[in-house]
């Protein structure tokens, strides 16, 4: 049973600090999605990958967030340094690629919170 | 700018039919996907539509029309697992499966 995994489930930290998320994506997709949930502001996309090359971050914020994908099975964001408006659930999902239904495959999250 | 609405919440009872509407002004369009989330859960694909009409999957529908900008899902024979949100997702460029997500909709099933 493929699926996303995400490191960690659960991130508490202190205004200033670095934090990285970790995404390994389904064995064979090319693209990879990270996205932030919060309440105010719902399932925002932040960054998008496709074979490895980023297509489009223009969701994020570029002065304290990044977007990696050193493999074909490692996708990381880090926010430097964190902010307390930071606190959300961050997504990764990835996905076959184009096709019919253009499916995306949500792993489990990380919830971060910045004290 | 990309805009998609949908009700904050509905309710209904264990066995009856619920329509989840989605209206959408985006920059562009190619299609029309929904998601299902549960508490505290990650959102799990439930259907997409490119073109007009009705798809069907088991007790799951979804209906798109281009023409008015619109789309929905309708759920049949309601159990208390379907209590979740459930999100209208816009594809907006032809050749990148990039998605705008509506704010959602609270389904609350009561027995």
């Amino acid at each position: 049973d493929a699926r996303v995994t995400q490191t960690p489930r659960h991130k508490v930290t202190e205004m200033g600090q670095e934090v990285t998320m970790r995404c390994q994506p389904i064995l064979g997709h090319n693209t990879v999605f990270w996205y932030r949930q919060t309440m105010m502001q719902g399932l925002e996309l932040l960054a998008y990958f496709r074979n490895r090359a980023p297509l489009d971050d223009s969701g994020m914020p570029k002065d304290r967030f990044s977007a990696e994908m050193p493999d074909a099975t490692l996708a990381t964001l880090k926010i430097q340094p964190s902010e307390p408006r930071d606190s959300a659930v961050y997504f990764c999902a990835s996905g076959p690629g184009l096709g019919s239904t253009d499916t995306q495959y949500f792993g489990p999250g990380t919830r971060l919170t910045v004290l | 700018g990309q805009s998609l609405e949908q009700p904050s919440e509905v309710t209904a009872v264990e066995g009856a039919i619920v329509q989840i509407n989605c209206t959408y002004q985006t920059s562009g369009f190619y299609g029309l996907s929904w998601y299902q989330q549960h508490d505290g859960g990650a959102p799990t694909f439930l259907s997409y539509n490119a073109l007009d009409g009705l798809e069907e999957t088991g007790r799951f529908s979804s209906f798109l029309s281009r023409s008015d900008s619109y789309g929905y899902l309708l759920l049949q024979e309601l159990q208390m697992k379907d209590s979740a949100s459930y999100f209208c997702a816009v594809k907006v460029q032809y050749n990148f499966n990039k998605f705008y997500f509506g704010s959602g909709t609270k389904l609350n099933v009561k027995p």
